[in-house]
């Protein structure tokens, strides 16, 4: 397996523009979670799936933020309009077993 | 809330020196998890402790659990350079939270 993939790896966009951030996880993996990382905040749960249905989103920061899973192997976070204070790295983990296992992340700046 | 806190937030050590990270969460969980990101990469799972009194070596680290202090410690034993990184705990059955990190340099 290939692991979790996160597309794309890198992402630059002016302020206000739609982004939209995407992932695949390990096959077979029934939980999906989303997490933003900065310097100053840490490693913050955006949001978190289990089997493709929204758990908890408690942790997205407003309404801009947006995030699906249409199916097993595919989930988008979107941030529509965005802006600076977005910068952040973007990571996705699938779970199974009580173990996460990360992608390499989306490093986003907004300009 | 569950919340979770590590320290300390940064450590310099000699190689050859033994030294503990302690991770401290805040509500009941029974499971914590190690991890360790190295500058620009992802996260590596280290370590899932998944009963109180668990304990789990790998290498020059180890890992225990006491889920009735609701602590977590990460051991070091002789350290070298390659285990310079971040290390991060992160308790919760399905809502995983995380620590803030605790910096490790080793220095030659």
């Amino acid at each position: 397996d290939a692991g979790v993939i996160q597309s794309p790896r890198h992402e630059v966009t002016e302020m206000g523009q739609e982004v939209t951030l995407r992932c695949k996880p390990i096959s077979g993996h029934d939980y999906l979670f989303w997490y933003r990382q900065t310097m100053m905040r840490g490693l913050e749960l955006l949001i978190y799936f289990n089997n493709n249905v929204p758990i908890d989103d408690s942790g997205m920061p407003e309404d801009r933020f947006s995030a699906k899973m249409p199916n097993a192997s595919f989930s988008t976070l979107k941030i529509q309009p965005s802006e600076p204070r977005d910068s952040a790295v973007y990571f996705c983990a699938s779970v199974a077993w009580g173990e996460a296992f990360f992608g390499q992340g989306t490093r986003l700046t907004v300009v | 809330e569950l919340k979770v806190e590590q320290n300390p937030l940064f450590l310099s050590m000699q190689e050859g020196k033994n030294y503990t990270i302690y991770c401290n969460y805040s509500t009941t969980s029974d499971r914590l998890y190690w991890y360790r990101q190295d500058p620009g990469k992802s996260l590596e799972s280290l370590f899932v402790l998944l009963s109180n009194g668990a304990v789990k070596q790998e290498g020059r680290l180890m890992a225990s659990l006491d889920t009735k202090a609701r602590l977590s410690t990460l051991h070091i034993t002789a350290a070298v350079h390659d285990l310079s990184a971040t290390y991060f705990c992160a308790a919760g059955t399905y809502k995983y939270i995380f620590g803030t990190g605790t910096r490790l340099k080793v220095l030659a």
